[in-house]
This record gives structure tokens, sequence and C-alpha cells, in this order.
């Protein structure tokens, strides 16, 4: 059972768009919500990371969107970029394990 | 750093055999976890370890499934009899103390045919 929700599975975007990216989950002991960015045949590396005390984050073109009551969180990716076509997972950490979405496969055309 | 190092890159085995994949973590690092990667099933915790010792070993599959951690540089994940159906990417990643960023290796791709 994924313990958080992750969506959509893909996007396209055009070069200078924005990319948005969706995640929901239900245990409140989550503590820490990361993103990670997969390339083919890498490993994930770390985007971006946001506590659930803090409302919003922004590292770049990077903004996490964080609402506790509702349960969800998502990723903004701003003025978006070829090399920013990758894969993104969002993940929620309790007791020393993090969580994964299922991943989003964005794209985006020149 | 060289960051975490994972090895073999790829494998390729016969149904039935045994596979060993290796990894060396970040040093000072003081947890260690393995994941699977699937387009089936998204990337699944294994197992975990603090200091060594293994946490929480209920992601592993089955009893086929093994992981150990001799010492704070080393970690393998053994799979024994191997079946097509482990095929994946395996990840190792480690961390320091809680809330902090797990750093992934390579991955290991295995194919059991």
């Amino acid at each position: 059972q994924q313990q958080v929700k992750q969506s959509p599975q893909s996007l396209i975007v055009q070069k200078g768009g924005i990319s948005i990216i969706n995640c929901a989950y239900e245990n409140t002991a989550f503590d820490y919500f990361p993103w990670y960015q997969q390339f083919p045949g890498k490993g994930p590396a770390l985007l971006i990371a946001i506590r659930p005390d803090v409302s919003e984050k922004k590292e770049g073109r990077f903004t996490i969107s964080f609402n506790k009551s509702a349960k969800q969180f998502s990723l903004h990716i701003m003025d978006s970029q070829p090399g920013d076509s990758a894969t993104y997972f969002c993940a929620a950490h309790n007791d020393y394990k993090l969580s994964f979405g299922a991943g989003t496969t964005v794209t985006v055309r020149a | 750093d060289a960051g975490v190092i994972q090895s073999p890159r790829h494998e390729v085995t016969e149904m039935g055999q045994e596979v060993t994949l290796r990894c060396k973590p970040i040093s000072g690092h003081d947890y260690l976890f393995w994941y699977r990667q699937t387009m089936m099933r998204g990337l699944e915790l294994l197992i975990y370890f603090n200091n060594n010792v293994p946490i929480d070993d209920s992601g592993m599959p089955e009893d086929r499934f093994s992981a150990k951690m001799p010492n704070a540089s080393f970690s393998t994940l053994k799979i024994q009899p191997s079946e097509p159906r482990d095929s994946a990417v395996y990840f190792c990643a480690s961390s320091g103390r809680v809330n902090t960023e797990a750093f992934f290796g390579q991955g290991t791709r295995l194919t059991v045919v």
C-alpha cells in the first residue's frame, strides 16, 4: 500500500512553462517531506525538502507548497528547462524511513 | 567524498543462481538503506540498518533475500536462489542522523533470465 500518492504519472511542458506535481499522504506522523530527482541510469538525488511547520519553501526555480491540514504538498518547477526532464519523486519521512510516491516523469520540450 | 558506491552496476544471472550486491556508504553515515525500484512497484524499502544493526527488514520480499552489514563501510544484499521476478534496479542509500538527506548510489541493474 502506497503511503504517499503522487500525480500525475507524467507531464509534458514547454520550455519556460510551469510544471506542477502533487502528493498526498495520510500518516500524520510524517515529519519531513523531500523531493527527489532522478535521471535515467542514476540514483535519486535530493532536490528540495520541507518540514510540516512551513507552508512554502523556494530554492531557485523549485518551490514546495505544503498544506498540513489537507495533508497535501506539491512541487512547482518555474521556467522549466530541457535539463529538468527527469522523474520526480515526492517522499515522506517517519521513523528514519522514507516512503516514496510512484514518481512523475517530466518532459520539457524545447 | 565519492558518495555511495555500489557494485556491480549491472548483473545478469540465470534463474537459481546466487546474486550478491555490494554497497559502500558515505563515511560517517549511521543509516544504510536498501531499496528496489521497478516500474510496477516504484521505489520500495527492503531493509535498513542503524550503526550496522538491521532495524527493519519488513520490506524484504522473501526468505530468499538477506542483507548484512559487517562493518560501517560495507553492506551486502544477497538473493539465493534468484528468480526472474527479482529483476529490478537495487539502490543503496545512506544518511546521517534524524531527518537528514538520504544519498543514493548509482544502483545495480539486476536481470535474472
